[in-house]
């Protein structure tokens, strides 16, 4: 159980496109979900917090107009970068996680996007 | 701002030993602390847990300590194996429920 999928698992765009990527819970409802970024040797950095119904909340130095976050259900979080550039490549992450699971602080990830701008 | 980090970068063990593998944090009002392994180019797989009331907890082959008084955190691998090579992160939980990573040790498992 508490499996979260993201699609694409891998993507590859010319610069100055938009890319959408999906976030999944599977099998639980996922009230709040959350996006990651993580270069390669590096460690996860945390975007931004969406709770389903609401604005997401983004991280300092996350440009919110770059980085749009819809989570409009209680299983499907999306990230589109929009006008992508070759510094936004990189292995983007979602996780979700539901008060009720786990004693609701895990947070269950998906298994990333790889993300290549020309 | 807060930071959790990890003493080491990369741990290189033989097969069948122990690992110890180390992180330190310096949020002192965090109350839940998660070790991850990442395989390359896979999302972060939870491992184990352990929350600020504890000291200790274990799971199969791994155990995880707690040092609240010097604000650190370790995981320990028993018999280790060629399949626990990875990249391993401990993340504290804020109340808000986010997750502030280390910059993770790659463990490597010589057979």
């Amino acid at each position: 159980g508490a499996v979260v999928s993201q699609h694409p698992s891998r993507v590859i765009c010319k610069s100055g496109t938009s890319v959408k990527i999906e976030c999944r819970s599977l099998d639980f409802q996922a009230t709040t979900m959350f996006w990651y970024r993580q270069f390669p040797k590096q460690s996860l950095m945390l975007m931004a917090t969406s709770n389903e119904g609401s604005k997401a909340t983004y991280e300092q130095g996350v440009e919110k107009d770059k980085f749009l976050i819809n989570h409009a259900s209680l299983t499907l979080s999306t990230l589109t970068v929009t006008s992508a550039h070759p510094e936004d490549s990189s292995f983007y992450i979602c996780s979700a996680r539901d008060p009720r699971l786990a004693g609701g602080n895990e947070q269950f990830f998906g298994p990333g996007t790889r993300l290549t701008v020309l | 701002g807060e930071s959790v980090g990890l003493h080491l970068p990369t741990l290189s063990v033989q097969e069948g030993d122990n690992s110890i593998i180390n992180c330190a944090y310096s949020n002192s009002a965090s109350d839940y602390f998660i070790w991850y392994k990442q395989e390359s180019g896979k999302g972060p797989q939870f491992i184990i847990d352990i929350r600020s009331n504890m000291d200790k907890r274990q799971g199969q082959r791994v155990t995880v300590l707690l040092n609240k008084t010097v604000k650190h955190l370790s995981l320990q691998i028993a018999a280790t194996q060629p399949g626990d090579s990875a990249v391993y992160f401990c993340a504290e939980n804020t109340n808000a429920g986010k997750s502030t990573f280390g910059d993770g040790t790659t463990l490597t498992v010589k057979p």
